[in-house]
């Protein structure tokens, strides 16, 4: 079976920490994604890798940066973790030839205190 | 902007209860649409899509028709299972760029 993992399921940080999410795909997809993932706001992306050191912004990139340095793993970094980055967070990878079908993680739940 | 508009949820029925939900959408040209589907505890998974105008996507039970007239693609499904509880998200791709524009979300809850 395809395979994307988010490294954790729950995160619990403090307010002002650096936050590491980590995503592994197991597919050899091209083209990775962070979204995250409000109540009501349905899927934001936050930040777009279309190749291993490649990264396009999203719509909401304030407070993130990214790091693809292998193509499997796709990491999303908060640089001063907030309180109003308490949310779901999913990674998804896709083939960029067929460039339709997104996989998914079973996403992270960080809560920021 | 292109842009997806889902009914409001949660959406509650009873077992073998016919299932729609609805989904519009505004974009220029000719999109690609899906339904993605969200079980508790998962990440999301497609589960149909439609190409084209008048394209019917199945899968699982679930069907939708991609209707360029109305601009809608609503999920249906005749005899929902508890089993279909779950959050489901209309998107559309306009074959632009990377970006999947995603409607925000209707929750189902089926109850036995």
């Amino acid at each position: 079976d395809v395979k994307v993992t988010q490294s954790s399921r729950y995160l619990v940080k403090r307010t002002g920490e650096k936050v590491f999410l980590e995503c592994v795909q197991d597919m050899d997809h091209e083209n990775m994604f962070w979204y995250r993932q409000d109540p009501g706001l349905g899927l934001r992306l936050i930040y777009f890798s279309y190749d291993v050191k490649m990264k396009e912004k999203g719509d909401i990139p304030e407070g993130y940066s990214v790091s693809r340095e292998k193509k499997e793993r796709f990491s999303l970094i908060l640089e001063s973790a907030s309180t109003n980055q308490t949310s779901m967070y999913l990674c998804a990878s896709r083939d960029s030839y067929t460039n339709e079908k997104l996989f998914f993680g079973s996403g992270t739940q960080l809560s920021v205190l | 902007g292109n842009s997806v508009t889902q009914m409001e949820g949660p959406v509650t029925l009873s077992e073998e209860a016919f299932l729609t939900i609805n989904c519009t959408y505004t974009a220029t040209g000719y999109p690609s649409l899906f339904w993605y589907v969200q079980y508790p505890g998962e990440g999301l998974q497609l589960l149909l899509k439609a190409t084209k105008a008048d394209d019917k996507g199945s899968n699982k039970g679930f069907e939708a028709t991609y209707r360029k007239e109305t601009t809608s693609f609503h999920l249906e499904k005749g005899s929902v299972q508890v089993s279909d509880s779950a959050v489901y998200f209309c998107a559309l791709s306009d074959g632009s760029n990377y970006q999947l524009i995603w409607g925000a979300g209707t929750k189902l809850i089926i109850k036995p």
